[in-house]
């Protein structure tokens, strides 16, 4: 199965970015890389997606490795509200649409 | 209001009493899934559907059904619980798009506590 590889923790300041890292070393050419987060006694919410070009949405930035090995969530400008659980995750195409969670990265952010 | 709706959210039961856990939404998701969520665990996938008639094992599926008969529904059937199937469990939704899993939306969980 493709795995992911997360840190256990970071730490920001407040309205500075956030650079989250995710190691997906065995990751096929048809996995997809989905980022969610879960806050505080909330369920998860979703972040971001993508497959090889690096995208962005409102809520933040997705970089992709050349190599697809690697990729990095980037939060622009960290507030309060951004200190999550944040999970990488594949969708694993040649396992049908099952998806791998890793075991997250705890964000906190400080004032 | 488009959600993903989960019933019971609070259950405590006994080893061994068949119980279900509902799953809802209205969004007409053709992707549903189960996830369990243990502390220093992260989330785990259980099973998964792709549409109608269609499902398939997640990461951990032992000790769990599921069915789904309706687009809507994706209940979670635990035939005899065990205590290590104390948990807090998620249901989610997405499109499928040529494919492609797109964002998933999330119900409020359900906490599950097998005496």
């Amino acid at each position: 199965d493709a795995k992911t590889t997360q840190p256990n923790s970071m730490e920001s300041n407040e309205e500075e970015p956030v650079h989250l890292p995710c190691n997906h070393s065995t990751i096929s050419g048809t996995d997809y890389i989905h980022w969610y987060r879960q806050l505080p006694s909330q369920g998860p919410e979703y972040v971001i997606h993508g497959l090889t070009s690096n995208v962005n949405n409102r809520m933040a930035s997705l970089a992709i490795a050349e190599d697809r090995k690697s990729s990095t969530l980037i939060l622009h400008r960290a507030t309060l509200r951004d200190a999550a659980v944040y999970y990488c995750i594949l969708r694993a195409m040649e396992y049908g649409n099952k998806l791998v969670f890793g075991a997250g990265t705890i964000l906190r952010v400080k004032s | 209001e488009a959600q993903v709706t989960q019933n019971p959210r609070y259950l405590i039961t006994v080893t061994g009493k068949k119980l279900t856990v509902t799953c809802s939404q209205n969004m007409n998701h053709e992707y549903m899934s189960w996830y369990r969520q243990d502390p220093g665990l992260g989330l785990r996938q259980i099973y998964y559907s792709m549409n109608v008639e269609v499902t398939d094992k997640g990461d951990v599926p032992e000790g769990y059904k599921v069915s789904r008969k309706e687009k809507r529904n994706f209940p979670l059937i635990l035939e005899s619980p065990s205590p290590n199937q104390t948990s807090l469990y998620f249901c989610a939704s997405s499109t499928l798009l040529a494919g492609v899993l797109n964002e998933q939306f999330f119900g409020p969980g359900t906490r599950l506590t097998v005496l």
